[in-house]
């Protein structure tokens, strides 16, 4: 049974581009949420996606969007990269059921130079 | 929004059971408590979750005491591979804006 899978798992970029990142949720998993981890910090929520609708949205500003596909699967989008974007970032998913916890992919690493 | 804090570094030694308490004073009553363990460049690895009273699974156990406002993860007999972070988390993971980390407890585990 595959857990949390994303890619790709490494990616650099130059300021002001854009990006896509890709996760594939655990089997029979249905709620795909969203984070980014500085170096040396906690998982900060971005958003969370549940029947192809985001549904919670963190602090982030509008140039990280994303979108949920039929089959559970989700995207990441980063417009006008910053230098500050560059962090590791992680995918989760869960049932939407009471008390699932969540289940995290390895993550992305994103360097923005 | 349930705060979370627990301390920001252990030390252990081999074969010893370590205690992580976690704070959560303002939990509410649809909360739940979530441990997850994270190692260098990998996603958080699901520990254990719990309600009330206490939980035990083949690697942790978490003692919920019954007003709430704390917990304790114990690793029984901790190896070096238990070296990492360990997050604390109230809330109800369907609400991710409510769903937040803190900084972690960094266990260090000797040899």
């Amino acid at each position: 049974d595959a857990g949390v899978t994303q890619s790709p798992t490494h990616l650099i970029k130059t300021r002001g581009q854009q990006v896509t990142l890709r996760c594939s949720p655990k089997s029979g998993h249905d709620t795909v949420s969203w984070y980014q981890q500085a170096l040396g910090q906690g998982p900060q929520f971005i958003f969370q996606y549940y029947e192809e609708e985001e549904r919670q949205r963190g602090n982030f500003p509008d140039r990280f969007s994303g979108h949920q596909f039929p089959n559970y699967s989700s995207e990441l989008n980063v417009n006008a990269l910053l230098l500050g974007d560059s962090a590791l970032y992680l995918c989760a998913s869960s049932r939407d059921h009471e008390g699932s916890p969540l289940h995290f992919g390895n993550g992305t690493r994103l360097t923005v130079t | 929004l349930a705060k979370t804090t627990q301390p920001i570094s252990m030390d252990s030694y081999e074969g010893q059971e370590v205690n992580i308490t976690c704070s959560h004073n303002n939990i509410a009553t649809n909360d739940y408590i979530t441990w997850y363990q994270q190692f260098p460049s990998q996603g958080p690895r699901f520990i254990i979750q719990g309600y009330k009273t206490k939980v035990t699974n083949e690697v942790a156990s978490l003692f919920i005491p019954a007003d709430r406002k704390s917990s304790t993860l114990s690793l029984p007999r901790v190896s070096l591979s238990d070296t990492a972070v360990y997050y604390c988390l109230v809330g109800d993971r369907n609400y991710g804006q409510n769903f937040v980390f803190g900084p972690g407890t960094r266990l260090s585990v000797l040899p």
